[in-house]
């Protein structure tokens, strides 16, 4: 069945730490992955995105994410966390088969400052 | 608009009670999406339309789910008979394309928070 999992339920890190989200997919065919961000008291936006080309993404706000094929994996990294990017981190994947996008359970990240 | 609206924002509702959460997409959006978010986990999806047309509704947990959109862009969904298990967030997300499963960006709106008693 197709799936997305996340594996840190919880990331507290220090300001200037480096950051990274495990993501891991179960998709055959084509599949395209997301990573969306919410913020404290916002909405879901999107951080970045990956459906064909360079498997290294750049996103928004210094994030950077690497599709692996061969490990079916899409981590989200950032070299340098700063106190705002407290927040909860949703990989997410489609695919040209289906009409939904499926979601991770959510990673939250505390930046202490 | 600018983004996606819903509302309520919050709705309490006691067992048994039919409610009706509204979703209004981004002008001009095709394509328009509900899902559901249980306490700590990620969104669920529900359902999918592309205008008015509801093409996929898989992911509705049960007959009392009901979704439309009539002219192809406000869209409602009905819980009738709500249970306590139907508490959550139900987020609804529009996207610009016609094409579901897409690399399009989904946009999501706030969210309504359903509290059921």
């Amino acid at each position: 069945a197709q799936s997305v999992s996340q594996h840190n339920h919880h990331v507290i890190l220090s300001e200037a730490a480096s950051l990274e989200l495990g993501c891991n997919y179960s998709y055959g065919g084509t599949v395209n992955l997301f990573w969306y961000v919410q913020y404290p008291g916002q909405h879901l936006q999107l951080l970045l995105k990956y459906f064909s080309g360079d498997p290294l993404v750049k996103g928004i706000k210094g994030f950077e994410a690497e599709f692996i094929k061969s490990k079916f994996s899409f981590n989200l990294r950032k070299p340098s966390v700063q106190w705002s990017d407290t927040a909860e981190y949703f990989c997410a994947a489609t695919s040209n088969n289906n009409n939904d996008m499926r979601f991770g359970a959510g990673t939250r990240l505390t930046v202490k400052p | 608009g600018a983004g996606v609206s819903q509302s309520p924002r919050y709705k309490v509702a006691k067992r048994g009670q039919d409610v009706a959460l509204r979703c209004d997409p981004i002008s001009g959006h095709v394509s328009l999406f509900w899902y559901q978010q249980a306490l700590g986990q990620g969104p669920e999806f529900l359902t999918y339309f592309q205008n008015e047309a509801q093409l996929d509704k898989s992911g509705l947990p049960s007959d009392r789910f009901f979704a439309e959109r009539p002219e192809g862009s406000v869209s409602t969904l009905k819980i009738q008979r709500t249970q306590q298990e139907d508490s959550a967030v139900y987020l609804c997300a529009s996207s610009l394309t016609r094409t579901s499963g897409s690399a399009e960006t989904q946009y999501f709106g706030p969210g309504t928070r359903l509290l059921v008693l």
